[in-house]
Formats: structure tokens, sequence, C-alpha cells
């Protein structure tokens, strides 16, 4: 059974900082590339930044709202996907997922979900 | 970036009902599109994705089609458990992005 489970959400002031994190299991995590979408009420469904497995290059994108601001890392070693948020904002607030895919198969495995609320 | 049009955003539609919903693309995407359904308080699932391709597990009853800059979802004989809401998104080039849904409810 393929299982995606999603960590260290919570609640952040305006310019505060959080560590993401996606635990793995039921698919060769090595092989997978993995991607980070966030639903928020205004925005819907947004894709956040993908990166891919190290067979395909390693290649990291992230959407415009958030480059230079987060950071998606993955320790093949211990199956989990990484999501760094710095100098987070409001709009930043949303239930964040992390999934398996990116490519032109789709999303195929969706965690759970993790809630980010940046409020003063 | 691509933007993806979905319509109708809003749909009602009874038990055994053909629902048809549509994706327009900004640009052509040849057949790079996929399809998901999203009930409440879940994660989104994928049920289609290269525009027609089924994933596994998912009933026969849903169906793809298109390419290019148009695309349709097709749910042949509607079920209960069908009412949802039901994404669209591009997989042709970053960043990737979704239309903005198609709520699926019971008349």
């Amino acid at each position: 059974e393929v299982q995606l489970v999603e960590s260290g959400g919570g609640l952040v002031k305006p310019g505060g900082s959080l560590r993401l994190s996606c635990a793995v299991s039921g698919v060769t995590f090595t092989n997978a590339w993995m991607t980070w979408v966030r639903q928020t009420p205004g925005k819907g469904l947004e894709w956040v930044a993908l990166i891919k497995s190290k067979a395909a290059g390693g290649t990291i994108d992230y959407a415009a709202p958030v480059k230079g601001r987060f950071i998606i890392s993955r320790d093949d070693s211990k199956n989990t996907l990484y999501l760094q948020m710095n100098s987070l904002q409001t709009e930043d607030t949303g239930l964040y997922y992390c999934t398996t895919g990116g490519g032109w198969g789709g999303l195929d495995y969706w965690g759970q979900g993790i809630l980010v609320t940046v409020s003063s | 970036d691509i933007q993806l049009t979905q319509s109708p955003s809003f749909l009602s539609a009874s038990v055994g009902d053909r629902v048809t919903i549509t994706c327009r693309a900004s640009q052509g995407i040849s057949t790079y599109l996929a399809w998901y359904q999203q009930k409440p308080g879940k994660a989104p699932k994928l049920l289609i994705y290269t525009a027609s391709t089924l994933q596994s597990g998912v009933p026969s009853r849903f169906s793809g089609s298109g390419s290019g800059t148009e695309f349709t979802l097709t749910v042949s004989s509607l079920q209960p458990e069908d009412f949802a809401t039901y994404y669209c998104q591009q997989l042709n080039s970053y960043p990737l992005t979704f239309g903005g849904g198609t709520k699926v409810e019971i008349k």
C-alpha cells in the first residue's frame, strides 16, 4: 500500500519559516518524481514545486510565487521529501499536499495534506 | 504560463445522467492533461492522464478525450459516489497548472 504522510505544518507569523516533511512508503522512492501542491480557498489547487529522481537528473522547478523563498529537497536514504518554506506570507496559507509524479503520468499518489497558516 | 479554463464551474445532475466537463488550455498542450476527482475533506485522486488513459482502479464509466487545447471528461452514467469536484491539470510545461474545478452536485 502506498502511503505519503506529511508533517511539520502549523501556525507561523509572516516572515517566519516552516519545514514540511513527507514520509513515503510503498513505492520505490528513488525512482519517484515528487511534487508539492497546495490548496487555498482563493486560488484552488496550485502546483508549488517538483523534484525529479536522481536518475532523471534531479531537476527542480518552482512556481513563481514561491521561487527564491521555498526549497524542495529529498533524502532517498530516508524515503522522505522536504519543503523548506522561508519568508512566509499570508498568501502561503493553505493545505499542502505531497504527491508522487509530476511527469506526463500525472500526480498519482497524494498524502492527506498538512495545514500551513501564516498569520500575525 | 498555460491557463486552463474549466466549464461549467458548477453542474447539477441526477444519478444515471451522462455528464461532460470541458477543459480548455490557453495554448496547445498535446495530450499532456490529467483529470482528478476530489471529495470534501480528501486529497484529489487521479482519474485520467495523457488525456485519455484511465488510471488503474478507476471505473470505466469515466473517460477522457481531446488534444491540443480542448479536452473533455465524461462520466457515462453518474453514480452516487461520483458527486465531487473535478479538476484538470496540464503537464506539458512548467509551471504545471490546474483548472478552476467543476463541482458536480445532486439534482
